[in-house]
């Protein structure tokens, strides 16, 4: 079965710098691939979406790498402050079928 | 415009006992999808239904079934609870149309079995 793995341990880094969250998968590489944002107790809130045959996407301060040769997609937040301390999740979509396939997720902490 | 609304935000359940949870979709939308999330996962997909057809069902007990009503709105249903079955149940919904799968979130229900 399709294995999505982001790091487990919290990532903490000082305001200001790049944040880079590694999202890695086995077996057949997505359609799509999408990361959401989650705060304690909140539900998800999507940020920015991927397509297999797309290397990169930027928003505002977030960009998105996909290599589907690595299996691997990255997620950067440039200029990071305090507001973005959350639970940064990773999904995968294949074609034919609207679930996502969540990671685990990984805890970003901006300290100011 | 109101995003999805999920109804209880809390709730205490004992063991055998059953639940309901309610959820209303983004005006609009017309799929609605459910996800499991215990504490320290990411969100597991249970059901997805669209035009109150189920289009999608994950990897979980008969325990756990869900309907879609005419007015796109949706129920979860889990019967005879363990209590492995506590998480935070997000309902999220999907606009028509849209090859991508880009879902809105509710806040979720929070399930505590004891």
């Amino acid at each position: 079965s399709q294995k999505i793995e982001q790091n487990s341990e919290a990532l903490n880094i000082q305001e200001g710098k790049t944040a880079t969250l590694t999202c890695n998968y086995t077996n057949y590489s997505p359609a799509y691939l999408q990361w959401y944002r989650q705060d304690p107790g909140r539900g998800p809130v999507f940020l920015l979406l991927i397509r297999e045959n797309e290397k990169e996407k930027r928003k505002e301060r977030l960009k998105v790498t996909f290599d589907t040769t690595l299996k691997q997609s990255l997620f950067h937040i440039t200029a990071s402050q305090p507001a973005d301390s959350a639970t940064y999740l990773c999904a995968l979509e294949y074609t034919g079928r609207r679930a996502l396939t969540f990671g685990s997720g990984t805890r970003l902490q901006v300290q100011p | 415009d109101a995003g999805v609304t999920q109804s209880p935000t809390h709730l205490i359940k004992t063991r055998g006992q059953q639940v309901t949870l309610r959820c209303s979709p983004i005006s609009g939308h017309k799929s609605v999808s459910w996800y499991q999330q215990v504490l320290g996962q990411g969100p597991q997909f249970i059901f997805q239904y669209y035009e109150k057809e189920e289009r999608g069902r994950g990897n979980f007990p008969d325990r756990f079934s869900a309907r879609q009503f005419p007015n796109y709105s949706s129920e979860l249903n889990v019967n005879a609870l363990l209590l492995g079955d506590s998480a935070l149940y997000l309902c999220a919904s999907s606009h028509p149309g849209r090859d991508t799968g880009e879902l809105f979130f509710g806040e979720g229900s929070r399930l505590t079995v004891l």
